[in-house]
């Protein structure tokens, strides 16, 4: 199986840059995608895709999400920060089956 | 506008069966894979099931593989999951999430339904 390992929290203030990270530990590349995708959920919602392939903005999303990364490392960045962004954020692999990180709460300082 | 609405969760006891629907629209639901994902209280997610736009193929996790059977009905655009022999870690909110098969992610979620497994 492939393992997701991502910080439990991050706390950051408003208008700054949030870096969440997420690592694998098998390379999720395959024939030059990365297929590693990225979820926002707040309280009581259901999930909501924010990046997939792991830089593709998902329709909707504002440009203050972006992704990277490549092979076993993988980042979500926001920025700027806003207060509606507080939620937990997952990272999710499909490069063989489906499994997600842990997930990341996103505080405010 | 993408809808999924799941149906049919509730409270069962331990090594009895339920099943799980999920009414899909606002999509041509018979050319989209789909899948259940699941989260245990406080927990964080947990892929289920998928299975094919077809439905002649189908992915479980080995948590469930054996106990849980996804299918769907295209005429009805309805998705299912069956769950038998369930345990009370299988308690959880499932969702149906709308798959893109390319990429693997899934671009639309329904609200989730619970399912408590307890006697």
């Amino acid at each position: 199986d492939i393992v997701l390992t991502q910080s439990p929290a991050l706390a950051v203030s408003l208008g700054q840059r949030a870096t969440i990270s997420c690592k694998t530990n098998q390379n999720v590349d395959y024939y030059g995608n990365s297929y590693m995708h990225w979820y926002q959920q707040k309280p009581g919602q259901q999930p909501k895709l924010l990046i997939y392939l792991a830089s593709n903005l998902a329709s909707g999303i504002p440009a203050r999400f972006s992704g990277r990364g490549s092979g076993t490392d993988f980042t979500l960045t926001i920025d700027p920060v806003e207060a509606d962004d507080t939620a937990t954020y997952y990272c999710q692999q499909s490069r063989n089956l489906d499994t997600f990180g842990a997930g990341t709460k996103l505080e405010l300082k | 506008e993408v809808q999924l609405v799941e149906s049919g969760g509730g409270l069962v006891q331990p090594g009895r069966s339920l099943k799980l629907s999920c009414a899909a629209s606002g999509f041509t639901f018979s050319s989209f894979a789909m899948a259940w994902v699941r989260q245990a209280p406080k927990k964080g997610l947990e892929w289920v099931a998928t299975i094919t736009s077809g439905g002649s193929n189908t992915y479980y996790p080995d948590s469930v593989k054996g106990r849980f059977t996804i299918s769907r009905d295209n005429a009805k655009s309805t998705l299912y999951l069956q769950m038998d022999s369930l345990r009370s870690e299988d308690t959880a909110t499932y969702y149906c999430a709308k798959v893109i098969w390319a990429g693997g992610y899934f671009d639309y979620w329904g609200q989730g339904v619970m399912v408590t497994v307890s006697s």
